[in-house]
């Protein structure tokens, strides 16, 4: 079944934890991405990753960070840096005239 | 700098009538791509439609329809004899570059309610 992972689909951390979120795709696109979005707000970008070793921060990166060791997958990993990190995390993948989407991960700080 | 700006945040239609959804779009850029996505309670994305920069013609699928006009900045879409089913966030978005990397640029999405 191709397409794109995340997991889990929920997530609660606690104030001061790190906490990482998963994307994994199998459409074989070189470039990945990773948005937030809050209620009421469309989604913005935290970073973009366009071939594996290599990353680029987007207009929200601060208080996060990633990785691209192998195509298929770009873990965002969320840190205790992050001032307000309940959010609704999106992944994609794709290119300048197309993104596809995956399902999304919630992240809740209690 | 490249803005979206869907100034709709909610609209609440009764089942059948017609809904337009706003969107206006602002870029240094000749070339670009304008999309509308949407987004159900399940949260996932929903890709619609693309419209590159030099295709001006309006696109019909079924009860969607879209108007892009560049003189006025605009892409516009309509939902005709809207069902319960299109409740959903709207977002259009707007990709202002060929690379492979380019972002995409989203609104801030149109709230839409159907009601039976």
């Amino acid at each position: 079944d191709g397409g794109i992972t995340q997991s889990p689909k929920y997530l609660f951390r606690k104030e001061g934890q790190n906490v990482t979120l998963s994307c994994e795709q199998n459409l074989n696109h070189d470039a990945m991405y990773w948005y937030r979005q809050d209620p009421g707000q469309g989604l913005r970008l935290i970073y973009y990753s366009q071939i594996v070793n290599d990353f680029q921060k987007g207009d929200i990166a601060e208080g996060y960070s990633v990785s691209r060791e192998k195509k298929e997958s770009f873990p965002l990993t969320v840190t205790s840096a992050q001032k307000n990190p309940t959010a609704f995390y999106l992944c994609a993948t794709g290119w300048a005239n197309e993104q596809f989407f995956g399902p999304g991960t919630r992240l809740t700080v209690l | 700098a490249q803005k979206v700006t869907q100034a709709q945040t909610e609209i609440s239609v009764v089942e059948k009538e017609d809904v337009t959804l706003d969107c206006v779009y602002e870029t240094r850029d000749t070339t670009y791509y304008l999309f509308w996505y949407k987004q159900p309670p399940s949260g996932e994305l929903v890709f619609l439609i693309r419209r590159n920069s030099f295709d001006e013609q309006n696109e019909i699928s079924g009860r969607y329809s879209w108007n892009f006009q560049k003189s006025t900045s605009s892409f516009n879409f309509t939902i005709t004899a809207s069902q319960v089913v299109d409740s959903a966030v709207y977002f259009c978005a707007l990709s202002d570059t060929y690379s492979s990397a380019s972002k995409i640029i989203f609104g801030s999405g149109t709230r839409l309610s159907i009601r039976p």
